[in-house]
C-alpha cells in the first residue's frame, strides 16, 4: 500500500489533455514538494515535473505540475503515442517515524494513448 | 553531468546476503541537500524506497525491511553501498540508485525537490 494514492490507470486519445491525480496527506503532500516521473516501459524512472511544477531541462511544456492542499496534479496535453508509460509521484513524508525513509512515491499510474 | 550506474550480483539464493554499489560521478556527497536513494520495483509492481542516505551521513530506511538494510557511504569512491540481508524470493526487483536533492529553509528544514538522475537499474533474481 503506497503513501500516496494515484488512480491505476487513465487514457486518452492522441492530441488530447490528460491530467493523472496525486493525494497525500498533511504530512507529505500539505507541507513538502511533488515531483512526477515518467518509466517508459523497460526504462529507468525519468523526472518530468519537480518543487511541484517546475520542469528539468529538455522536458517539453506538455507536461505540467500543481499542487493545491494534500493533492497533487500531473497534466499532460497534446498527448502522444510515446507518452505511453507509468507516471509516479513522490514527496518527502515528515510523519514516519525516526528513522524511516522519508521518501514516498505513489502507487503509479498507467497512461495509455488510444 | 551526473551519472549513477548500480552493480551487484544478478542472482541471490534465499538467505544469502545481497550486496548493491551505486559509483556516482558529477556531484559531491558531502554537499549540503544532496542525498543518494535506493530504489526498488518488484516485476509489475509500484516503486518503493528502501534506504536513503544524506549528505551528513544521515540514513534512513523503509520500516518493514529496517532491520535487514544498511547503507552507507564513501565520498572518496564516490559510493553508495546498500546491504540487504536474508535475502528472498519476494526480494526479486529491479534495484535503482536515484541523486536527490533538496535546500535548506528557516528553522533548518529540508525541502526536498525530488530525484533528478536515476541509474539504469540492476535487476536481481532471488531462487535457489
Amino acid at each position: 500500500q503506497s503513501v500516496l494514492t494515484q488512480p491505476p490507470s487513465v487514457s486518452a486519445s492522441p492530441g488530447q489533455k490528460v491530467t493523472i491525480s496525486c493525494s497525500g496527506s498533511s504530512s507529505n503532500i500539505g507541507k513538502n514538494y511533488v515531483s512526477w516521473y515518467q518509466q517508459l516501459p523497460g526504462t529507468a524512472p525519468k523526472l518530468l515535473i519537480y518543487e511541484n511544477n517546475r520542469r528539468p531541462s529538455g522536458i517539453p511544456d506538455r507536461f505540467s505540475g500543481s499542487k493545491s492542499g494534500t493533492s497533487a496534479t500531473l497534466g499532460i496535453t497534446g498527448l502522444q503515442t510515446g507518452d505511453e508509460a507509468d507516471y509516479y509521484c513522490g514527496t518527502w513524508d515528515n510523519s514516519l517515524s525516526a528513522g524511516a525513509v522519508p521518501v514516498v512515491f505513489g502507487g503509479g499510474t498507467k497512461l495509455t494513448v488510444l | 553531468q551526473i551519472t549513477l550506474k548500480e552493480s551487484g550480483p544478478t542472482l541471490v539464493k534465499p538467505t544469502q546476503t545481497l550486496t548493491l554499489t551505486c559509483t556516482f560521478s558529477g556531484f559531491s556527497l558531502d554537499r549540503s541537500g544532496v542525498g543518494v536513494g535506493w530504489i526498488r520495483q518488484p516485476p509489475g509492481k509500484a516503486l518503493e524506497c528502501l534506504a536513503f542516505i544524506h549528505w551528513n551521513d544521515d540514513k534512513f530506511y523503509s520500516p518493514s525491511l529496517k532491520s535487514r538494510l544498511t547503507i552507507t557511504k564513501d565520498t572518496s569512491k564516490n559510493q553508495v553501498v546498500l546491504t540487504m540481508t536474508n535475502m528472498d524470493p519476494v526480494d526479486t526487483a529491479t534495484y535503482y540508485c536515484a541523486h536527490a536533492w533538496g535546500n535548506y529553509g528557516s528553522e533548518f528544514y529540508y525541502y526536498y525537490s525530488g530525484m533528478d538522475v536515476w541509474g539504469q537499474g540492476t535487476t536481481v533474481t532471488v531462487s535457489s
